[in-house]
Parts: structure tokens; C-alpha cells; sequence
């Protein structure tokens, strides 16, 4: 069975400090993974990975993706109390003849002291 | 703007009661999904649609049911059926040929 498993499931830190989440996976048919994050509704998209190896960033925030050893990292540096919310990971797989699926994990919540 | 919209943001539900939950997009997206969150939990699947007239079934859709007659709207009905409603739903689109999902800004359904 496919499943994706997200660690810390929650984490607090201060003000400043950096963090990494993290997101395993065991998925057929792998073809992205996505972070998204969620602070009271709508979760909001912050990167899709498909090649190993590649960081992508924007501002304080990066990810990686690990495609031989099944997982990926999204790295906060320098980390404000806006950063606080749950952090989704989720992987897409494609399968022939099948209907694209998306696999959530439970979410990491992350919570900056100030 | 384009994007998703999710009303009403806050919904009670008296025991044996259909509730219905809107969601329009004005993106064009062919597919559009429902999903369950419960606290502490990540999103679980109710139903999608890939497409106008056509709907499948998710992880968990035991007690909700869906229409979608047009392409900007995919209503979910949480019937009397389902015993355990309390929980915040989101809906989502996605473009052709894309994984990434955009999200509306959900619905907390109650039980009164």
C-alpha cells in the first residue's frame, strides 16, 4: 500500500532557529512530490519535486528530493513566528490506464516561539 | 481573480440532516477534488472529478455524495449517512498535465 510518512509530526522551536521536516515515502509509479503549507485554511503551495538531488528555494525555504533513498527534506532558516502551521507532504503518482493520485501525509506542526 | 471559493466557511448540522457544501473555480480546471481533514490528520479523499458528468469514489466515501453538471461547480452533500460529519472539508482543482493542486479555503462542518 502506498503511504507517505512526515516527521516530526510536531516540532517547536525559537525564533531564529532553523528546522528540517522531513517526508518519507513508499509510492508505485512515483512522479512528483509536493510541500504545502497550511496555517488556518486553504494549504498553500511551496514547491514540486521530481529529480533527485535538485534544491529548489525560494526566500528562506528549500527542499530537496532523495529518489534513491525515498524521502525529502524542506529546510527553514532563520525561522519567524509567521512561519508557524502545518507543513503537508504529498506524492503524485501517474499509473497506466488510472487516474492520477495524490498521497498525503499527516502534516508536521510547527510552532516558533518568539 | 481566479481561484476556488468554498462557502459557507462554517456549517452546522442537526442529526439527520443533508448538508451541502459549495464549491466553485473559475481556473478552467477539468478536475476537482474533496477532501477530509481531521485535527492532527493529513487530507483523506472523498471524491474527485476528472471531468463534466463524471465522478469517482475516494478512501472514504461512505455517507457523501457529489454531483458536477458543470464545470466550475462540485457540490458536496454529507448526508444523514454519515455518523461522524464533524471535521473541516477542502476542496481542490488541478490543471491538466499538472500534479500541483489548488486549494479553496474549506468549510467546518459541526454537529449540533
Amino acid at each position: 500500500e502506498d503511504k507517505v510518512v512526515q516527521s516530526p509530526l510536531s516540532l517547536v522551536v525559537h525564533e531564529g532557529d532553523t528546522v528540517t521536516l522531513n517526508c518519507s515515502y513508499e509510492v508505485t509509479n512515483f512522479r512528483s512530490l509536493l510541500w504545502y503549507k497550511q496555517e488556518k485554511k486553504a494549504p498553500t503551495f511551496l514547491f514540486m519535486l521530481t529529480s533527485s538531488g535538485i534544491e529548489k528555494k525560494s526566500g528562506r525555504l528549500s527542499s530537496i528530493l532523495d529518489k534513491k533513498e525515498l524521502f525529502s527534506i524542506l529546510n527553514i532558516t532563520a525561522t519567524q513566528t509567521g512561519d508557524s502551521a502545518v507543513y503537508l507532504c504529498a506524492v503524485a503518482s501517474f499509473e497506466v490506464d488510472s487516474n492520477y493520485q495524490l498521497i498525503w501525509g499527516a502534516g508536521t506542526k510547527l510552532i516558533i516561539k518568539p | 481573480d481566479g481561484g476556488i471559493t468554498q462557502s459557507p466557511k462554517y456549517l452546522f448540522r442537526k442529526e439527520g440532516q443533508n448538508v451541502t457544501l459549495s464549491c466553485e473555480q473559475n481556473l478552467n480546471h477539468d478536475a476537482m477534488y474533496w477532501y477530509r481533514q481531521d485535527p492532527g490528520q493529513g487530507l483523506r479523499l472523498i471524491y474527485y472529478s476528472q471531468i463534466v458528468n463524471d465522478f469517482q469514489k475516494g478512501d472514504i466515501a461512505e455517507g457523501y455524495s457529489v454531483s458536477r453538471e458543470k464545470k466550475e461547480s462540485f457540490p458536496l452533500t454529507v448526508t444523514s449517512a454519515q455518523k461522524n460529519p464533524t471535521a473541516f472539508y477542502l476542496c481542490a482543482s488541478r490543471p491538466e498535465l499538472n500534479e500541483k493542486l489548488f486549494f479553496g479555503s474549506g468549510t467546518q462542518l459541526s454537529v449540533l
